[in-house]
């Protein structure tokens, strides 16, 4: 079986440029969260998607937005793009949102660099 | 507010020895689930270990275990019989009661094996 998929794996992109990143989550997975992993650091919280509505939402700025289509894949954008927006952006599927089940089982990442 | 702390930023160990991996978690959720992921150079994380509130047992996965100690609210990831292919960035996160799937990241911990 096909794991998390994430599209393009990297990115270059200038200051103010807007920019999609794109998920598809292992079959019969209904929830996609987004990470962001500055160099260095953990991974932070941006979005969960569940059943393709949004059930959570970390510390970004509304230049960062996020949707779910109904096979359950999912874009995040980020608008007018700052340097600090250079990080790895981590994709996860699970099964559900709680408990054992939510499980998340991470794609390969989208290296963004923002210069 | 959840909170996850891992205070060794760096660690080293022999081929073929036990290493102890320290976690420490903040949550005001009376039921959570912990979980251990292991990221390579290639960025991609990888699912460990999970530990709910409730388990009777320590979690164990092959040479993983946890070291659950709930009043000391610690969670250490237990790696026995290291191998090279061991050396990676270990993260440890929780996942509380809430029904928004996100979860805490601590800032991680570089492992490095030696021959």
């Amino acid at each position: 079986d096909a794991g998390v998929t994430q599209s393009p794996t990297h990115l270059i992109k200038t200051r103010g440029q807007q920019v999609t990143l794109r998920c598809s989550p292992i079959s019969g997975h209904k929830s996609v969260s987004w990470y962001q992993q500055v160099l260095g650091q953990g991974p932070q919280f941006i979005f969960q998607y569940y059943e393709k509505e949004e059930r959570g939402r970390g510390n970004f700025p509304d230049r960062f937005s996020a949707r779910q289509f109904p096979n359950y894949s999912s874009e995040l954008n980020v608008n007018a793009l700052l340097l600090g927006d250079s990080a790895l952006y981590l994709c996860a599927s699970s099964l559900r949102t709680s408990g054992r089940v939510n499980e998340q089982f991470f794609g390969p990442g989208t290296r963004l660099t923002v210069l | 507010a959840q909170k996850i702390t891992q205070t060794q930023p760096g660690m080293f160990v022999q081929e073929k020895e036990a290493v102890t991996l320290d976690c420490t978690y903040d949550t005001s959720d009376p039921s959570y689930g912990l979980f251990w992921y292991k990221q390579p150079s290639s960025g991609e994380m990888i699912f460990l270990i999970y530990q709910g509130s409730y388990d009777q047992q320590n979690a164990t996965e092959g040479r993983y275990s946890l070291n659950f100690q709930k009043a000391r609210k610690s969670a250490n990831l237990v790696i026995s019989a290291s191998q090279l292919g061991d050396s990676a960035m270990y993260f440890c996160a929780v996942h509380g009661s809430g029904n928004t799937g996100k979860l805490i990241f601590g800032q991680g911990t570089t492992l490095q094996v030696k021959p």
